[in-house]
C-alpha cells in the first residue's frame, strides 16, 4: 500500500537553531501535504500545508518545501523556541481527492533553552 | 472555529467488553475519520465516513466497526476489546471540496484494555 516515511524520529536542537523534518511519499496522485503539530496531551493541529502546484510556502518561522519529482517534502522551523517542542506529523493526500491522508510516523522535536 | 469533541479522555475496559467511542463535530462536515495513534507508527486510519450512513474501511479495520446515523456524530465500536487495542484514538472531520482538505481533530481518547 501507499506510505509516508518521516525522518528523523527524534530531533533535539538548541533554542535559536533551525530544525528540519523530512518526509517521502509513495502515491504519485498525492496533491496535498499538511503538517500537524501535537503538543503533549493535546490534539494534532494543522500548522502549515502545501499543494502540489506550489514548491514552497512560508508562514513566519515555519516553511514547507515540496519536490514532486523526488516525492519529498520538508518542514523548516527557524529560530526555534521552547514552545516549538512537540511531535510533528507530515501527511500526504491519498489518491487525489479521496479526503484520506496518510501520515508519517512522527518526529519528536525538543528545543533546549 | 471548528470544534470536534470526543466522549471520554480516558477509558479503562476489560478484555471482551464492548466499547463505544463517540465523536461529535459542530461544523456540519460531511467527512469524518477514526484513527489510532501509537508511538513510532504515527496515525493509522481505522474507518472513515463520507456522509451519513456511509462508511469505508481504512488501513486497520479489524476488530472495529463504526456507526454514523447523524451527520455530526461518528461512533467507533470495539466489538470485543482486546489488549492490543490499547491505544490513543483520535477522531477528525473535514468538509470536502477544493481548498478544504484540512482535517480537524478531537482531543483523543486514551483507551486501556486490561
Amino acid at each position: 500500500g501507499e506510505n509516508v516515511e518521516q525522518h528523523p524520529s527524534t530531533l533535539s536542537v538548541q533554542e535559536g537553531d533551525s530544525a528540519v523534518i523530512k518526509c517521502t511519499y509513495s502515491d504519485s496522485a498525492s496533491n496535498y501535504f499538511p503538517w500537524y503539530k501535537q503538543e503533549l496531551g493535546k490534539r494534532p493541529q494543522l500548522i502549515i500545508d502545501i499543494r502540489s502546484n506550489v514548491g514552497e510556502k512560508k508562514d513566519q518561522r515555519i516553511a514547507v518545501t515540496l519536490n514532486k519529482t523526488a516525492k519529498h517534502f520538508s518542514l523548516h522551523i527557524t529560530e526555534t523556541q521552547p514552545e516549538d517542542s512537540a511531535v510533528y506529523f507530515c501527511a500526504a493526500s491519498l489518491g487525489g481527492n479521496t479526503g484520506k491522508l496518510i501520515f508519517g510516523q512522527g518526529t519528536t522535536l525538543q528545543v533546549k533553552p | 472555529d471548528v470544534k470536534v469533541t470526543q466522549s471520554s479522555r480516558y477509558l479503562v475496559k476489560r478484555t471482551g467488553e464492548k466499547v463505544f467511542l463517540e465523536c461529535v463535530q459542530d461544523m456540519d462536515h460531511e467527512n469524518m475519520f477514526w484513527y489510532r495513534q501509537d508511538p513510532g507508527l504515527g496515525l493509522r486510519l481505522i474507518y472513515f465516513s463520507y456522509d451519513v450512513k456511509m462508511k469505508e474501511k481504512g488501513d486497520i479495520p479489524e476488530g472495529y466497526s463504526v456507526s454514523r446515523e447523524k451527520k455530526e456524530r461518528f461512533s467507533l465500536i470495539l466489538e470485543s476489546a482486546s489488549t492490543n487495542q490499547t491505544s490513543m484514538y483520535l477522531c477528525a472531520s473535514r468538509e470536502p471540496g477544493q481548498g478544504t482538505e484540512t482535517q480537524y481533530f478531537g482531543p483523543g481518547t486514551r483507551l486501556l484494555v486490561l
